[in-house]
């Protein structure tokens, strides 16, 4: 069975600055999503970004981006440039390549000092 | 990306009565939803994977006469809460999309 493990409950960075969430995942599929997901404390999931797993290039949308190491089962995000609105709930997330319900980690609670 | 609206948005009833809850695909279709629920500072827990035209499949531990599944058409599933206990208090979320998941807004229910 598949599973998601964020070992980092909650996380601490000062606003402008950079912070690195981590996870890992086990799977013996080859082929799969990875995405990470924002909880504001309005409840609203919000995609951050996504990785197909048969791409080798890491993923990027501003000032996110993520640390894909299959053989390492790794996906971390890298927060560039903190901002205030970034502090959420961060969750990574796994998905069969053929669909499927969603497997989830335990979530990091991201605070940003100014 | 597409969205997935969820209704009510936050709910009170009484111990003993049903509340149902709605998920919408709005501008596409969904065959299968998926319904969480979420505990506060927790992750979501998958409840069921809601199949339409067909029964829902229930995770291990789901009561499925507690909650009640329908998923009766391409772009509407409904959660049922039957009978319910203040301990079924909590957040429910529906999902949608078959590689990237559309989430609807939630629904905090409270029973009292």
């Amino acid at each position: 069975a598949q599973t998601v493990t964020q070992s980092q409950p909650e996380m601490s960075v000062q606003e402008a600055e950079t912070v690195t969430l981590s996870c890992t995942y086990d799977t013996s599929e080859s082929d799969y999503y990875l995405f990470w997901y924002k909880q504001p404390p309005s409840r609203q999931m919000i995609l951050v970004i996504r990785q197909e797993a048969y791409k080798q290039q890491n993923a990027t949308e501003n000032r996110f981006s993520v640390n894909f190491q299959k053989a390492a089962k790794s996906f971390s995000l890298k927060i560039s440039d903190s901002q205030l609105g970034d502090a959420a709930m961060y969750f990574c997330a796994y998905r069969p390549y053929l669909g499927g319900k969603l497997i989830f980690g335990q979530g990091t609670e991201l605070s940003v000092k100014p | 990306g597409a969205v997935v609206s969820q209704h009510p948005s936050r709910v009170i009833c009484k111990s003993g009565t049903s509340v149902k809850i709605e998920c919408r695909s709005l501008d596409f279709q969904a065959t299968t939803m998926f319904w969480y629920r979420q505990f506060p500072k927790q992750s979501l827990m998958l409840m069921a994977t809601s199949n339409e035209g067909s029964k829902a499949t229930y995770e291990q531990g789901v009561e499925k006469d507690k909650f009640l599944i329908n998923h009766a058409s391409l772009t509407l599933s409904t959660l049922t809460v039957t009978s319910a206990h203040p301990e079924d208090s909590s957040f429910y979320i529906c999902s949608a999309g078959d590689t990237e998941a559309f989430f609807g807004q939630g629904t905090r229910l409270t029973v009292v």
